[in-house]
């Protein structure tokens, strides 16, 4: 089975930088994905690693080892549009998704 | 445009009346999945499916069927659904299961049932 924690809420300025961890315990790792949901809408992609490091897409990077069971999402010269909740999910190796119940960012001016 | 169509969108229902949520979508992806999301639960997988005919369980299966009788086609049924299936249900589709296919989800169907 999966076990994938994630903190609730996190408030940060805009500009600023947040960093948002996941733990997980799986019995056959094939994957990370983040994701991200606005209030009302489909998540939507915005990162996976698979192996062990960092991977960087513009102002979002996610880093991954995978002896720690451990991924974090950092989001650089946040803006207001960032509000919105962060899903971490793994992908095990017979192919089930198990999510975090999703940590909720808040950018204030 | 490439997407993820889920019918209806909105269902408000009565204990035990059988109903069926589509799924479709156009991208010629083997994996689609189904999920259901609840407050403080997050996303939980019901089912997936990794090609045609081929079905599995996910974390919350009980309650549901699905059938997998075309590639774009993945619909979600409840025989006889009842007050704690009330939640919002997201279908999603990917290339296929292997690492780095990311999914891409429906715009959710938000199920009631009295």
């Amino acid at each position: 089975g999966q076990n994938i924690d994630q903190p609730t809420e996190m408030t940060a300025t805009e500009g600023a930088i947040v960093q948002i961890n996941c733990t997980y315990q799986t019995s056959g790792f094939n994957g990370l994905f983040w994701y991200q949901q606005h209030a009302g809408e489909a998540p939507t992609f915005l990162s996976y690693n698979v192996l062990d490091g960092l991977e960087e897409k513009g102002r979002f990077s996610s880093f991954l080892s995978r002896s720690k069971g451990y991924s974090y999402l950092l989001l650089k010269e946040l803006q207001m549009k960032d509000s919105a909740s962060y899903l971490c999910a793994v992908l095990d190796s017979w192919g089930k998704f198990q999510f975090g119940a999703g940590t909720q960012v808040v950018v204030t001016p | 445009e490439a997407q993820v169509t889920q019918n209806p969108r909105y269902l408000i229902t009565v204990t035990g009346k059988k109903l069926t949520v589509t799924c479709s979508q156009n991208m010629n992806h083997e994996y689609m999945s189904w999920y259901r999301q609840d407050p403080g639960l997050g996303l939980r997988q019901i089912y997936y499916s990794m090609n045609v005919e081929v079905t599995d369980k996910g974390d919350v299966p009980e309650g549901y069927k699905v059938s997998r009788k075309e590639k774009r086609n993945f619909p979600l049924i409840l025989e006889s659904p009842s007050p704690n299936q009330t939640s919002l249900y997201f279908c999603a589709s990917s290339l296929n299961r292997l690492a780095g296919s990311a999914q891409y989800f429906g715009p959710g169907t938000r199920l009631t049932v009295t």
